[in-house]
């Protein structure tokens, strides 16, 4: 059975500080590795990871995957109140047929 | 161009009513799924298209059926509801964004059965 565990499930910071997010994941025919952000509606997309060891970065936010240790982390630097959402990883699981498996999603709380 | 589209945006329904979620995508994408979120719990798929003409079941499928009306629209339809399937229900198409393929998701449908 496909696994993806994400820790930890809830943070909470201050505005200005930088938070590493990760998943871990064991599932089979693995494809490559979506990100997603969740506020109070549907998720929207971040990141694709396919290869190992190169970093995507989209302004404030990175991830990098390691299929060798079978993990992935999102980092976000200097956080803002707008980023308080939910954070969820899926590993494409599906093969040819793309199906994502997702995990339970780490809870991010921006302080002021 | 709209995305993702779900009716009803909320519905309450008692033990036992059936009803049918609508889903359409003018993205012109081949693929379209049927995700579940409960607290705590991720996103579920429930059934999953490949293709018009095509269907699958997910990881949850029991009390559900689907059916890929055509290539734009994919309806999830539960005979006989019970309270297990209150939940959020979002419906996905898949398709290339500039950060790599995804899936797209519609707004959900929050659905109460008492």
């Amino acid at each position: 059975e496909d696994k993806v565990v994400q820790s930890p499930l809830s943070l909470v910071v201050h505005e200005g500080d930088t938070v590493t997010l990760n998943c871990s994941y064991e599932v089979t025919n693995f494809r490559s590795l979506l990100w997603y952000k969740q506020e109070k509606k549907a998720p929207t997309f971040l990141f694709m990871l396919t290869s190992s060891g190169i970093e995507k970065k989209s302004g404030r936010l990175s991830s990098i995957l390691d299929k060798k240790e079978l993990f992935s982390i999102l980092n976000i630097t200097a956080t803002q109140t707008g980023d308080s959402a939910i954070y969820l990883c899926a590993p494409n699981s599906g093969g040819s047929n793309y199906k994502l498996t997702f995990g339970k999603g780490t809870l991010l709380t921006v302080n002021p | 161009n709209a995305g993702v589209t779900q009716t009803p945006k909320f519905q309450v329904l008692k033990t036992g009513q059936s009803m049918t979620l609508q889903c359409a995508q003018d993205m012109n994408h081949n693929s379209m799924y049927w995700y579940r979120q409960d607290p705590g719990m991720g996103l579920r798929l429930i059934y999953y298209s490949a293709s018009e003409g095509t269907t699958d079941k997910g990881e949850v499928p029991n009390g559900y059926n689907v059916s890929r009306l055509n290539k734009r629209e994919f309806s999830l339809r539960l005979e006989s509801a019970a309270p297990s399937q209150t939940s959020v229900y979002f419906c996905a198409s898949r398709g290339l964004a500039p950060l790599g393929e995804t899936q797209y998701f519609g707004p959900g449908t929050r659905l109460l059965v008492l």
